[in-house]
């Protein structure tokens, strides 16, 4: 069965101090591994896409990586402003068809 | 652009009662997504539409759910009749033809609590 899991389900970090939040999948035919930011009461919001092993992204503080088997969401020297809810998603086909499956996120709080 | 609208933004009702949920997408847009989100089970893809047709209705959770798009700018989810555990946000998202295709551009969701 199609899964992706996002760890930690939570983090804490200071202003400054940067780290990773981890996106492990198994699909049968991944078409394309996504990364969205979500704040409270509001839709998700599009960053990055990446579509094979080895590939990566920017944006501002943000990097996204894959593997494989999974993806990174890098932070650098995170500011209080980039608190949200991170979350994963991979598209996969079957039969021709396209599936969508997100994560349950995770949810970083950068204090100031 | 004003970006995908969804209404209303709450809904309370009673069990047994049908919901009817709106979505217009971002003009332009040939793809269409409805999602529920909740705590425990996270964002997962009712349904979605390309050119107006349906193309995976697999993550429909029963017969009371049931989606329209009648043209390509609007869509409804509707829910007949409601039950508490139908309790959830529920959002549409567009996204556009070509390139782009596979970023999808949310609205500010629907709060729906079934009493």
């Amino acid at each position: 069965e199609d899964q992706v899991t996002q760890s930690p389900e939570a983090l804490r970090l200071q202003e400054g101090e940067s780290s990773s939040l981890n996106c492990s999948y198994t699909v049968s035919g991944l078409r394309g591994l996504f990364w969205y930011r979500q704040d409270p009461g509001k839709g998700p919001e599009f960053l990055f896409t990446l579509y094979s092993a080895g590939e990566e992204k920017e944006k501002e503080r943000l990097k996204a990586t894959l593997t494989k088997k999974e993806s990174f969401l890098h932070i650098t020297a995170p500011k209080p402003e980039d608190s949200a809810t991170y979350l994963c998603a991979v598209r996969t086909t079957t039969s021709g068809t396209y599936k969508y499956i997100f994560g349950t996120g995770t949810r970083l709080k950068v204090l100031a | 652009d004003a970006g995908v609208i969804q209404s209303p933004r709450h809904e309370v009702t009673e069990m047994g009662q049908e919901v009817t949920l709106r979505c217009k997408p971002i003009s332009g847009h040939n793809s269409l997504f409805w999602y529920r989100q909740t705590m425990m089970r996270g964002l997962e893809l009712l349904i979605y539409f390309n050119n107006n047709v349906p193309i995976d209705d697999s993550g429909m959770p029963e017969d009371r759910f049931s989606a329209k798009m009648p043209n390509a700018s609007f869509s409804t989810l509707k829910i007949q009749p409601s039950e508490p555990r139908d309790s959830a946000v529920y959002f549409c998202a567009s996204s556009p033809p070509g390139l782009r295709g596979y970023e999808q551009f949310f609205g500010p969701g629907t709060r729906l609590t079934v009493l």
